[in-house]
């Protein structure tokens, strides 16, 4: 298996453009995450989503910040418009939840930078 | 899910045993507790994890104890590719419904040559 794919690996924009993250998780898991790496906050999540339906968006930092999951196979995360303090590291995670649990496996991560 | 402890960060001979602690003494009868790691500029990956036993797998032994209030990662013979942030998460079971994971500071491991 391929594991968690993202893309882009890396994202440099300037401040007030949109950005768009990508995400395909891995084959048959029915559990998608989206987490935020900072050195100042650590990793946080910010919305996961269970059989493509968002469970818990708490964690998304403002109105900025949208997230989808059209199908099993693929997840965007939008930041418009961006700032300079969205630069952070942004992790995918996907799992195969069952009724004892579920393992989460990351991806590669997608290194922002906002100007 | 329950509070971990972990020191800060731990050294080890390359060759040797990594025996990384975890402490967890509020956790409760029927939450797992997770291991993850984070090497620099990756993705944290997942190494093990249990419930009660102890467990083994191809990278590491999960030791728990008896009263389940801290537990050990070991990596049996560390290399310069173990030097990494090591996770301890202590996470309720997902009752067919994906939970997330609390990501705490970990400890910071070194392998030496």
């Amino acid at each position: 298996d391929a594991g968690v794919i993202q893309s882009p690996r890396h994202e440099v924009t300037e401040m007030g453009q949109e950005v768009t993250l990508r995400c395909k998780p891995i084959s048959g898991h029915n559990s998608l995450f989206w987490y935020r790496q900072t050195m100042m906050r650590g990793l946080e999540l910010l919305i996961y989503f269970n059989n493509n339906v968002p469970i818990d968006d708490s964690g998304m930092p403002e109105d900025r910040f949208s997230a989808k999951m059209p199908n099993a196979s693929f997840s965007t995360l939008k930041i418009q418009p961006s700032e300079p303090r969205d630069s952070a590291v942004y992790f995918c995670a996907s799992s195969l939840v069952t009724s004892g649990g579920g393992t989460q496996y990351f991806g590669p991560g997608t290194r922002l930078l906002v100007l | 899910d329950a509070k971990t402890t972990q020191p800060t960060s731990m050294d080890c001979a390359e060759g040797r045993a990594a025996n990384l602690p975890c402490n967890h003494s509020t956790i409760s009868g029927n939450e797992y507790v997770y291991w993850y790691r984070q090497i620099h500029s990756q993705g944290p990956q997942y190494i093990i994890h249990g419930l009660k036993n102890n467990e083994t797998n191809e990278m590491a032994s999960l030791i728990i104890t008896e009263d389940r209030k801290s537990s050990t990662l070991i990596l049996p013979h560390a290399t310069l590719r173990d030097t990494a942030v090591y996770y301890c998460i202590v996470r309720r079971p997902s009752s067919g419904s994906a939970r997330q994971l609390t990501f705490g500071s970990g400890t910071q491991l070194t392998v030496l040559p």
